[in-house]
């Protein structure tokens, strides 16, 4: 029940295109959702976050949609670039605690 | 704003001794700090959360004699891996928040155990 599943594990998109990483939990005590980006040897950067009483938030070309009564969410990179090739985190919180999901290391090929 | 450091950012040790990891919140007072352990192409596993001048929460499977955390200020916490040995070779993650749901992480400290 407090498992957060990642998938895919893999991705490669070409440069312009949109990458799209899909997350599912269990809990619906789980009140927060946050997605990471990590670069090898650097700690996690907080990329964008949603409450569960919002269905979509956008911040530049990171966009997260949300479904509730799915128990899933998912983060969308539009336009990816090459720069955007890192492994993405999605996480979820319960009382100040992160659970993250498995990695989905993503290649943006130019 | 929101920045957390770590240090060292990489340190090797003989198997046995002792390493301590500091994290500091360096622009904004850590209501809570969190420390993660990831192995290579793993996820972050949660290891302990510590609130400043209480002792730290370990998560299952955790041994709190082995990993020491103390939690000495609002900004700062330290991670002391005591006799450490090979498969404590890591990287080991800290994060802060404050009243809000944001994590703020640190850039993490590599160690090897030889």
């Amino acid at each position: 029940q407090q498992q957060v599943k990642q998938s895919p594990q893999s991705l490669i998109v070409q440069k312009g295109g949109i990458s799209i990483i899909n997350c599912a939990y269990e809990n619906t005590a789980f009140d927060y959702f946050p997605w990471y980006q990590q670069f090898p040897g650097k700690g996690p950067a907080l990329l964008i976050a949603i409450r569960p009483d919002v269905s979509e938030k956008k911040e530049g070309r990171f966009t997260i949609s949300f479904n509730k009564s799915a128990k899933q969410f998912s983060l969308h990179i539009m336009d990816s670039q090459p720069g955007d090739s890192a492994t993405y985190f999605c996480a979820a919180s319960m009382g100040g605690k992160l659970i993250f999901g498995q990695g989905t290391t993503l290649q943006v090929k130019p | 704003g929101a920045v957390v450091s770590q240090h060292p950012s990489r340190v090797i040790c003989k198997s046995g001794t002792s390493v301590k990891i500091e994290c500091r919140s360096l622009d904004f007072q850590a209501t809570t700090m969190f420390w993660y352990r990831q192995f290579p192409k793993q996820s972050l596993m949660l290891m302990a959360t510590s609130n400043e001048g209480s002792k730290a929460t370990y998560e299952q499977g955790v041994e709190k004699d082995k990993f020491l955390i103390n939690h000495a200020s609002l900004t700062l916490s330290t991670l002391t891996v005591t006799s450490a040995h090979p498969e404590d070779s890591s990287f080991y993650i800290c994060s802060a928040n404050t009243q809000g749901y944001e994590q703020y992480f640190g850039p993490g400290t590599r160690l090897t155990v030889t």
